[in-house]
């Protein structure tokens, strides 16, 4: 069946650049999400990118897809400390959506 | 506030006991999907309303769960006989349907019913 899957912890120093990965396993998901999730909170949507795309840019937010390999990156330019959260990955099948188990992002002064 | 709301945040019951959260989308969102998440997890799918009818559901929703959403609006989840298994965050999502002006990709979640079955 489908699977995402991710890192599980990055650490960055504030104002470096973060670099998030993802892989899934099922190519015909039309759609690939990046979620953030702060503490006792609900995921908010940070971008989404089309399965025949390579690059989105959105602000500090560039995401590359590698359809060949099904890997899916999300680079956060500029690191603040209020980017510490946990990033999960998501792909669609149809209106079944997959997640990760989140990347837990530190952000180091 | 116009986002996905969520009743109650907390619950803390008796295995044994029934719970029913609700969830309110946001108001010209017609589809509506429940999932849950346990710690150190992504959430998982455990099903989808489009307005009133549930178009899918998880093998995960055993027999004990059940979802409504009577008029294409709000939508409840009852967990009938909990289980100490069962101690979750339950998180609502919404988002427009086929056929409106903006994408029916893009979910909105709640802040989510913490569950916690003792």
């Amino acid at each position: 069946g489908e699977d995402v899957e991710q890192s599980l912890f990055l650490s960055v120093r504030e104002g470096d650049s973060s670099v998030i990965n993802c892989t899934y396993t099922d190519s015909s998901s039309t759609y690939l999400y990046w979620y953030k999730q702060e503490p006792g909170a609900g995921l908010q949507l940070l971008t989404y990118i089309f399965s025949n795309m390579d690059m989105k840019q959105d602000q500090r937010l560039t995401v590359l897809l590698n359809k060949k390999d099904k890997h899916l990156s999300l680079r956060i330019a500029d690191t603040q400390t209020g980017d510490s959260a946990i990033y999960f990955c998501a792909a669609n099948y149809g209106q079944n959506f997959v997640f990760g188990p989140g990347t837990r992002l530190s952000v180091l002064p | 506030d116009t986002g996905v709301s969520q009743d109650p945040r907390h619950k803390i019951t008796k295995r044994g006991q029934n719970v029913t959260f609700r969830c309110d989308p946001i108001s010209e969102h017609n589809r509506l999907y429940w999932y849950r998440q346990t710690l150190g997890q992504g959430p998982e799918f455990l099903t989808y309303f489009q307005n009133e009818a549930q178009l899918e559901k998880s093998r995960l929703l055993s027999d004990r769960f059940s979802a409504e959403r009577p008029k294409g609006s709000f939508s409840t989840l009852e967990i009938q006989r909990t289980e100490q298994g069962d101690s979750a965050m339950y998180l609502c999502a919404s988002s427009l349907g086929p056929g409106t002006s903006g994408s029916p990709y893009e979910q909105y979640f709640g802040p989510g019913t913490r569950l916690t079955v003792t």
